[in-house]
């Protein structure tokens, strides 16, 4: 079974200081990976995804993910913080089943960033 | 023009009572999904369905019942309410099942709160 872990549940920052939420995966056979984002009372938005190719992968709102098979690992970093980064943020596997997929969410990473 | 919209956004209710929630997307998408997200923010798949038909049908009571009218809509109905429920739910769409190549589309969600 395909599953993701993320380390930690609240993480904070200071604006301007790098962000890094942590996530590792267990996969069987090569995952496609994805983080999410979720702002205060709204859906999930799609930050970014990894399926071949590149391990770098850039999505929108200067955040990018490196997918490293050795670490089983698909950490979301981002430069410098601004205080709309504010949001809970899922990592995310998707799961083959009976020829459809599904996507498997991690327990989600609630960001603060500090003034 | 909202993508993936849902009604009611809040819902609260007594336990036994029955209700429903819609969710309609106007993105032309072929599948539709429900998810229920819990007071830990923890998201989980209950059901999708493409062109109608179900095709992701997770370990959920059968007091609920989803149900698509057509490719846009797809509705949730759940009999005999419990305190259990009480979470929120998130519709969303995407292009087909294939999750490695379609972003999914999240809707607001729904605060159900079960008394």
């Amino acid at each position: 079974a395909q599953s993701v872990t993320q380390l930690g549940s609240h993480v904070s920052v200071s604006e301007g200081a790098l962000v890094l939420l942590r996530c590792n995966y267990s996969s069987s056979v090569p995952p496609y990976l994805f983080w999410y984002v979720q702002y205060p009372n709204q859906g999930l938005q799609l930050l970014l995804k990894y399926t071949t190719g590149a391990t770098l992968v850039k999505g929108i709102n200067g955040f990018e993910a490196e997918f490293k098979k050795s670490e089983t690992s698909f950490h979301l970093t981002k430069p410098s913080a601004h205080m709309s980064d504010a949001a809970e943020y899922f990592c995310a596997v998707s799961v083959r089943l009976f020829g459809n997929e599904k996507l498997t969410f991690g327990t989600g990473t609630r960001l603060t960033i500090i003034p | 023009d909202t993508a993936v919209s849902q009604t009611p956004k809040y819902l609260v209710t007594q336990m036994g009572n029955d209700k429903s929630i819609k969710c309609e997307q106007n993105l032309g998408h072929d599948t539709m999904y429900w998810y229920k997200q819990d007071s830990k923010k923890f998201l989980k798949i209950m059901f999708s369905y493409n062109n109608k038909e179900l095709i992701i049908n997770e370990t959920v009571p059968n007091r609920f019942s989803p149900k698509s009218p057509d490719k846009a809509h797809l509705n949730l109905h759940i009999n005999s309410l419990e305190l259990g429920d009480s979470a929120v739910y998130f519709c969303a769409s995407s292009q087909d099942t294939l999750a490695i190549y379609n972003e999914q589309f999240f809707g607001p969600g729904t605060r159900l709160t079960v008394l």
